[in-house]
């Protein structure tokens, strides 16, 4: 979903199921794009990245998606456990100015056990 | 350090006062970053230091905002005569080189301005 103002969007998964984080971006010369965990008190937390030339990468238990085509991006969680709530935030790592990430709103997972 | 150290944790400050938040980046990265992260937000580039090259300082939101860094580590954050939209986390992070590999955030400076 969109997030306005100040509400994340939120999904709330069932331990064990898998999990899908979309995020939409803006800027097509963009090198880089990284899913970031952030769990409340800490700053944000490396997951996985992807070069704009890739249109899948896999790690251990996710994997993201990158469609150029339609700007999107996605993060798919296996086995969703409940260490794995916290907020995902994408960025992007824009071509010319590749030391500055520029980040999306954000999207709340919650895992019910 | 084994990680990007961020002080205080937390403040509090009147509006109107001036507040001083410091960060410590992993020792021998030579990149060091500063973002703010408001409310229910994603996080906002405010500054960058790379090595002895002069900042960018492109993100600062007004020239109540300033940075430096001191001898290539240690980083302190000044925002004067904070303001209540100055309400955030501040988060500081950490690189090798240029770029984004090795790219470490600290836990961030929870600022409330009252």
């Amino acid at each position: 979903g969109e997030s306005v103002g100040l509400h994340l969007p939120t999904l709330s998964v069932q331990e064990g199921d898998n999990s899908i984080i979309n995020c939409a971006y803006s800027n097509s010369a963009s090198d880089y794009f990284i899913w970031y965990k952030q769990e409340s008190g800490k700053g944000p937390q490396f997951i996985i990245d992807i070069r704009s030339n890739m249109d899948k990468r896999q790690g251990q238990r996710v994997t993201v998606l990158l469609n150029k085509t339609v700007k999107h991006l996605s993060l798919q969680i296996a086995a969703t456990q409940p260490g794995d709530s916290a907020v995902y935030f994408c960025a992007e790592v824009p071509r010319r100015d590749g030391n500055k990430l520029v980040f999306g709103a954000g999207t709340i997972l919650r895992v019910k056990s | 350090g084994a990680g990007v150290s961020q002080s205080p944790s937390n403040k509090v400050t009147e509006k109107g006062k001036d507040v001083e938040l410091r960060c410590d980046p992993i020792s021998g990265h030579t990149a060091l970053y500063w973002y703010r992260q408001s409310l229910g937000q994603g996080l906002e580039f405010l500054i960058y230091f790379q090595g002895n090259s002069a900042p960018d300082k492109s993100g600062l939101p007004s020239d109540r905002f300033s940075a430096e860094r001191t001898g290539g580590s240690v980083s302190t954050l000044t925002i004067q005569r904070t303001q209540q939209e100055d309400s955030a986390v501040y988060l500081c992070a950490s690189s090798p080189g240029t770029g984004i590999y090795g790219y470490t955030f600290g836990s961030g400076t929870r600022l409330t301005v009252v």
